[in-house]
C-alpha cells in the first residue's frame, strides 16, 4: 500500500455539472496521474504531474483540467461533464530517481464516476 | 507511439493447473520496462510482476513467471498452480523511460475454476 487515497469513491452528477476528483498520498513523491479506465479497455493516461505547479496532457486530456497546489494532492476537474466522461478514475504515483520517475506505479484505489 | 495487444480478452483455467497469457507491443525504443497488473473485483491494481527490458532473464515472482522475448515484442505471464484467488482481470503495461509514461493493453479476464 503506497499510501494513495481517493476521493470521493463513487459519484454520481449530471450532465453539465463540474466534478472534482481528488488524489492524496502521504508518501512525498513528486509524480502523480490519474487515468480512466473504461470497460473492455487498459488504463489511459489523462493528465499528469511531475510536481507542484508542474502538469502536462496525457492521451485523453479533452475536457479535463488538473491542478497540483501541494505535494501530496493532485486534483481532476471535469469542469461539464459528459456522459461519455462515465468511468472509473485512477490516480497513481512513482517514485523519483535521477530526477525523474522511477518506472513502477502505485495505485489509488479507484474512483466510479456516473454522469446520468 | 507504444501500443500493447493482449489477445486473450478472456481466459480460464482450472485450479491447480497453469495457464498463459499474451501480451505483445510495438515500440521503437530501447529503454522501457514492462509489467503485469492484476486488477481483482476490488478494482484495485496490484503490481504482479516488472520486467527490465535489458535483461534477458526472465523476472519470476512466486507462482508468475514472464517469457519475454524482446525481438519478438512478446512479453506472456505464465501463472502455475493456478489458485481460485487469481481470478482478476490481468493488464499487461510498458513503461517508456525516456517519456516517463506507460501505455497500457485492453486486458485479458482470467477465471480460476475449482
Amino acid at each position: 500500500d503506497a499510501g494513495i487515497t481517493q476521493s470521493p469513491r463513487h459519484k454520481v452528477t449530471e450532465t453539465g455539472t463540474p466534478v472534482t476528483l481528488r488524489c492524496h498520498q502521504t508518501e512525498n513523491h513528486r509524480y502523480m496521474y490519474w487515468y480512466r479506465q473504461d470497460p473492455g479497455h487498459g488504463l489511459r493516461l489523462i493528465h499528469y504531474s511531475y510536481g507542484v505547479k508542474d502538469t502536462d496532457k496525457g492521451e485523453v486530456s479533452d475536457g479535463y483540467s488538473v491542478s497540483r497546489s501541494k505535494t501530496e494532492d493532485f486534483l481532476l476537474t471535469l469542469e461539464s461533464a459528459t456522459s461519455s466522461q462515465t468511468s472509473v478514475y485512477f490516480c497513481a504515483i512513482s517514485e523519483t530517481n535521477s530526477g525523474g520517475p522511477t518506472d513502477t506505479q502505485y495505485f489509488g484505489p479507484g474512483t466510479r464516476l456516473t454522469v446520468l | 507511439a507504444q501500443t500493447v495487444t493482449q489477445s486473450q480478452p478472456e481466459m480460464s483455467v482450472q485450479e491447480a493447473e497453469t495457464v498463459t497469457l499474451s501480451c505483445t507491443y510495438d515500440t521503437s525504443e530501447n529503454n522501457y520496462y514492462l509489467f503485469w497488473y492484476k486488477q481483482p473485483p476490488s478494482r484495485q491494481m496490484i503490481l504482479v510482476i516488472r520486467q527490465e527490458a535489458y535483461k534477458q532473464q526472465n523476472a519470476t515472482e512466486n507462482r508468475f513467471s514472464v517469457n519475454f522475448q524482446k525481438a519478438a515484442k512478446s512479453f506472456s505471464l505464465k501463472i502455475s498452480d493456478s489458485q481460485l484467488g487469481d481470478t482478476a482481470m490481468y493488464f499487461c503495461a510498458f513503461y517508456n523511460t525516456n517519456a516517463g509514461k506507460s501505455t497500457f493493453g485492453d486486458g485479458t479476464t482470467l477465471t480460476v475454476k475449482p
